[in-house]
């Protein structure tokens, strides 16, 4: 059974910080692995996806890298703004389905 | 273009009774997964539907079920509604075609039904 860790559970900084964002899963027999924002009561927003055969991906500030092998992947935000205040998952894809932690909270503050 | 949408929004149940939830997939898309999320928690998969058939199954008793309909669209139904039940129910929609038979297809996400029940 797929475990996922996210560490922190949550974090609060200044806006224009760098933001650091870890993921750990324990079976490595993944195909891609999805990092989401879940902002208070909504639906999931996909925010990137990494195939298995990558080690990283890139959209405007956000920047994502995966150790397949090892079991983790890092999200990076860039230069942080109140409105990336939300929760932030990550799931790597088994055979057919998402595996999620609980995700960490960020609050960023003005 | 259409994103996943899901009716309704909100709902309020008790215990025993059974409940239906529906989700329209991403237009293109052929495959929905279900998958519950209780507060303060990460989603939970329930199970996914491809070619109107429970492809895969996550670890959730039989009262949960589903349907897919030939324009891909599904239901999610509770039976026997348990307070336990209450949570933040998420469709997602993801299309077959791809790397490994599509196993790893980026999916996509609906707004979700909040379920309560009392």
């Amino acid at each position: 059974k797929q475990e996922v860790t996210q560490i922190p559970a949550a974090l609060s900084v200044p806006e224009g910080e760098n933001l650091v964002l870890n993921c750990s899963f324990t079976d490595s027999a993944i195909y891609n692995l999805q990092w989401f924002r879940q902002d208070p009561g909504k639906g999931l927003t996909s925010l990137l996806l990494i195939q298995s055969s990558q080690r990283e991906q890139t959209s405007g500030r956000l920047n994502a890298s995966l150790d397949k092998s090892s079991g983790r992947s890092t999200l990076y935000i860039a230069a942080s703004q109140p409105g990336d205040s939300a929760t932030y998952l990550c799931a790597p894809l088994g055979d057919y389905k998402l595996s999620f932690g609980a995700g960490t909270t960020v609050t960023v503050r003005a | 273009d259409a994103g996943v949408t899901q009716s309704p929004t909100h709902l309020i149940k008790t215990r025993g009774q059974q409940v239906t939830l529906r989700c329209s997939p991403k237009s293109g898309h052929d495959t929905v997964s279900w998958y519950q999320q209780a507060l303060g928690q990460g989603p939970q998969f329930i199970f996914q539907y491809y070619e109107e058939e429970e492809r895969q199954r996550g670890n959730f008793p039989d009262r949960f079920s589903g349907h897919q309909f030939p324009n891909y669209s599904s239901e999610l139904n509770v039976n026997a509604l348990l307070l336990g039940d209450s949570a933040l129910y998420l469709c997602a929609s993801s299309s077959p075609q791809g790397l490994a038979g599509g196993r790893s297809n980026e999916q996509f996400f609906g707004p979700g039904t909040r379920l309560t029940v009392l």
